[in-house]
C-alpha cells in the first residue's frame, strides 16, 4: 500500500511569485485535504477536495487554490506569495469525507518565501 | 466554531516515567476527538480517536486517552515513556461542515524525553 507522497520536499520562492505543490493520495482514497503548518503551530485547514470538487475551505484568501485530478491526486497553488506563506504544507488523504475516515498525512513540503 | 487548547508548549519527562498531555476543546455538540503525533521532518500519524461509547480509548504505541465531557478534556496518557516517543503531539477536534468533516488542531505539545 503506497502512502501519501508530496513533492517537492523543499522549495524556496521569492515574494510575489507563484508556486504549485503536488500530492499523490494513498491508494483508494478519494478525498484530499491541505493544511498549512507555520513554525511552532498546529496545522491550519486550507481546503478539501472530494471526487474532484472543493468540499470545504478554511480561512485562506482566494490566492490559495487547488485541484483534484481523476486519479485523486491533487495540487495546491499559491499566487502572489507573501513572506507569511512560509510554512510546511501538509497533504492528507482519506477514504471519504466523513468523521470516521482517518486522515493519512504526507511528510509535507517546506516552502520558504524570501 | 470549534477550538482546541493544548496548554503545555513543552513537556519534559525521564525515560520510563509516566506521561500526561493535556487537551481542552470547545465545541457545541458531541465532539469527535483525535490525537496525532509528528516526528521531526514527518507528517502527522494518528495515535487514537474518540467518536462515542467508552470514554477511555486505546491507541497505538501504548497510548490511551480519556474523554471527560464535564471538563471538556481529552488528555493523552502513557504509563512508561520511551526515548522514541520524543515528538510533537497534536490534539484535534472534528466537526461536520458543509457535508465534510474538518478537524481543528491545537498548537501542539513538544515532548522531550531525558535518558
Amino acid at each position: 500500500e503506497t502512502g501519501v507522497t508530496q513533492s517537492p520536499t523543499h522549495l524556496i520562492k521569492t515574494r510575489g511569485q507563484q508556486v504549485t505543490l503536488r500530492c499523490s493520495s494513498q491508494s483508494g482514497h478519494n478525498t484530499v485535504s491541505w493544511y498549512q503548518q507555520a513554525l511552532g503551530q498546529g496545522p491550519q485547514f486550507i481546503f478539501q477536495y472530494y471526487r474532484e470538487e472543493e468540499n470545504g475551505r478554511g480561512n485562506f484568501p482566494p490566492r490559495f487554490s487547488g485541484l483534484q485530478f481523476p486519479n485523486y491526486s491533487s495540487e495546491l497553488n499559491v499566487n502572489a506569495l507573501e513572506l507569511d506563506d512560509s510554512a510546511l504544507y501538509l497533504c492528507a488523504s482519506s477514504l471519504g469525507r466523513e468523521y470516521n475516515s482517518p486522515l493519512h498525512f504526507g511528510n509535507g513540503t517546506r516552502l520558504t518565501v524570501t | 466554531a470549534q477550538s482546541v487548547t493544548q496548554p503545555d508548549i513543552h513537556i519534559t519527562v525521564s525515560e520510563g516515567a509516566s506521561l500526561e498531555l493535556r487537551c481542552n476543546y470547545s465545541y457545541g455538540a458531541t465532539p469527535y476527538l483525535f490525537w496525532y503525533v509528528q516526528s521531526p521532518g514527518q507528517g502527522l500519524q494518528l495515535l487514537l480517536k474518540y467518536f462515542s461509547g467508552d470514554t477511555l480509548v486505546q491507541g497505538i504505541k501504548g497510548f490511551e486517552a480519556e474523554f471527560k465531557r464535564s471538563q471538556s478534556s481529552f488528555n493523552l496518557r502513557k504509563p512508561s515513556v520511551h526515548w522514541s516517543d520524543a515528538a510533537e503531539y497534536f490534539c484535534a477536534v472534528g466537526a461536520k461542515g458543509g457535508g465534510s468533516y474538518i478537524p481543528t488542531f491545537g498548537r501542539g505539545t513538544s515532548l522531550i524525553v531525558h535518558p
